[in-house]
């Protein structure tokens, strides 16, 4: 079976740039979740979905910050515009329920110069 | 006081090694624990999920201790392998709030 899958693997912009990172959740599973890795902050969760619907979005840092989940098997996350300080390891991980585990795709790493 | 904190490490230990790790949670109320290995450059992934009474999968052992409010990961016979970054995840508290994780100890065995 097919893991989450992201894409691009890896994005290299200059600041001020709009970025779109893409994910496909496993088939089936209900719940997305978006998160970001720095070396400094760890693994941070930014945002999740439920049946497509963003049920908390309390870590997503600023309004440069946007995503949407317009079907089961999309999702997206926007910067617009990027700043150095975005530059990180962003994963996508879906579920069934998000008391229980999660299974992450491979990442998209980030460099904003 | 961080919701779930881990010992950063490294733990430098030989091949063959037993090595433990604990983790420790703030809410009384999480409901599931889990631990999961995240190897450099990679994405983390589910090494085993922690059962009230204990759990053993091959080399490696997880305990919960609700009362004093930590969880445990036991490493027997160590194998460069192993040599990862283990992360400590728990549900906060009730209702549909997702995983924490915490930081992660960083593991690295040794010929």
């Amino acid at each position: 079976d097919a893991g989450v899958i992201q894409s691009p693997r890896h994005e290299v912009t200059e600041m001020g740039q709009e970025v779109t990172l893409r994910c496909k959740p496993i088939s089936g599973h209900d719940y997305l979740f978006w998160y970001r890795q720095t070396m400094m902050r760890g693994l941070e969760l930014l945002i999740y979905f439920n049946n497509n619907v963003p049920i908390d979005d309390s870590g997503m840092p600023e309004d440069r910050f946007s995503a949407k989940m317009p079907n089961a098997s999309f999702s997206t996350l926007k910067i617009q515009p990027s700043e150095p300080r975005d530059s990180a390891v962003y994963f996508c991980a879906s579920s069934h329920d998000p008391r229980y585990e999660q299974y992450f795709g491979p990442g998209t790493r980030l460099t904003v110069t | 006081r961080k919701e779930v904190e881990q010992d950063p490490g490294p733990f430098n230990v030989p091949e063959g090694a037993t090595v433990a790790f604990n983790c420790t949670y703030s809410n009384s109320a999480s409901q599931s624990f889990f631990w999961y290995r995240q190897d450099c450059r990679k994405e983390p992934k589910l090494l085993m999920s922690v059962y009230s009474s204990g759990n053993e999968d091959g080399r490696f052992t997880a305990q919960l201790n609700r009362a004093s409010q930590y969880i445990s990961l036991l490493i027997r016979d160590s194998k460069l392998s192993d040599s990862a970054t283990y992360l400590c995840v728990v549900n906060i508290g009730t209702g549909r709030r997702a995983l924490t994780f915490g930081s992660g100890t960083r593991l690295q065995v040794q010929p």
